[in-house]
C-alpha cells in the first residue's frame, strides 16, 4: 500500500519551456502533497507544501510564480516549472501523506529535469 | 523554524559491523521522527520512524533511539550488509498543521564486503 507515482521520470527541454510533473497517490487519499527539490549528493529542500482544494504554501526563497502548483483532487498534484532555465535543473521529487494524524510521507521516483 | 543536524556526513563500515547515525533537532515541539534510505536515483523509502512518546523502536536489525531532553535521535544498523549501502536521511516533523518534515543533511553508508 502507500503507493506514490510521479510521471514523467525524466524531462529534456529548451530553455524557456514549462514543464508540468504530475504526483499521484494511486492507494489512498492525500490532502496534502509536499515538492521537494534535490540537488546531487544534497538532502531533500522542502519547496512547498500543496493542499488539497486551497492554495500552496511555499517555503522562504521559493518563487511561486516560477513553480506553480496545483492540488485538484485528494489523489493528484502537479507542479509546473514556468519559463524554465538550466539553473532550474534539478532532481523533483514529491511525497504525500494519508488523511488523518501521525501518517508517514510516501515518495514518487522522482523527476530529473535537464534545461538545455 | 526547524533545524536537524545529521552526523556522520559518510559512514564506511566492515560488512557485519554496526553503524550508528545521529541527529538533532531543535524544535521541541516535533514530536515525529522518519529516517529514509535512498539508493542512487531512487525514491527514499521509510524504514523506521520513532514519535515522541516512545523511547526506542526496533525492526530487525534497524533501530532507532529518542532522547527527547536532548532533542537527540539515533539510527542502529547491526549485521550490516553490502545492500545496506545507501543514503540515510533522519527527519523531524510535528503532528500538526501542515506534517512538513525538515530533513537532515544525510549520511553516505558503505558497507564493505
Amino acid at each position: 500500500g502507500a503507493v506514490v507515482s510521479q510521471h514523467p521520470s525524466r524531462v529534456i527541454c529548451k530553455s524557456g519551456t514549462s514543464v508540468k510533473i504530475e504526483c499521484r497517490s494511486l492507494d489512498f487519499q492525500a490532502t496534502t502533497m509536499f515538492w521537494y527539490r534535490q540537488f546531487p549528493k544534497k538532502s531533500l529542500m522542502l519547496m512547498a507544501t500543496s493542499n488539497e482544494g486551497s492554495k500552496a504554501t511555499y517555503e522562504q526563497g521559493v518563487e511561486k510564480d516560477k513553480f506553480l502548483i496545483n492540488h485538484a483532487s485528494l489523489t493528484l498534484s502537479t507542479l509546473t516549472v514556468t519559463s524554465a532555465h538550466p539553473e532550474d535543473s534539478s532532481f523533483y521529487i514529491c511525497s504525500a501523506r494519508d488523511t488523518g494524524s501521525n501518517q508517514p510521507q510516501h515518495f514518487g521516483d522522482g523527476t530529473r529535469l535537464s534545461i538545455l | 523554524g526547524e533545524n536537524v543536524e545529521q552526523h556522520p556526513s559518510t559512514l564506511s563500515v566492515q560488512e557485519g559491523d554496526s553503524a550508528v547515525i545521529k541527529c538533532t533537532y531543535s524544535d521541541s515541539a516535533s514530536n515525529y521522527f522518519p529516517w529514509y534510505k535512498q539508493e542512487l536515483g531512487k525514491r527514499p523509502q521509510l524504514i523506521i520512524d520513532i514519535r515522541s512518546n516512545v523511547g526506542e523502536k526496533k525492526d530487525q536489525r534497524i533501530a532507532v533511539t529518542l532522547n527527547k531532553t536532548a532533542k537527540h535521535f539515533s539510527l542502529h544498523i547491526t549485521e550490516t550488509q553490502p545492500e545496506d549501502s545507501a543514503v540515510y536521511f533522519c527527519a523531524a516533523s510535528t503532528a500538526s498543521g501542515t506534517y512538513k518534515y525538515i530533513f537532515g543533511t544525510g549520511t553516505r553508508l558503505k558497507v564493505l564486503a
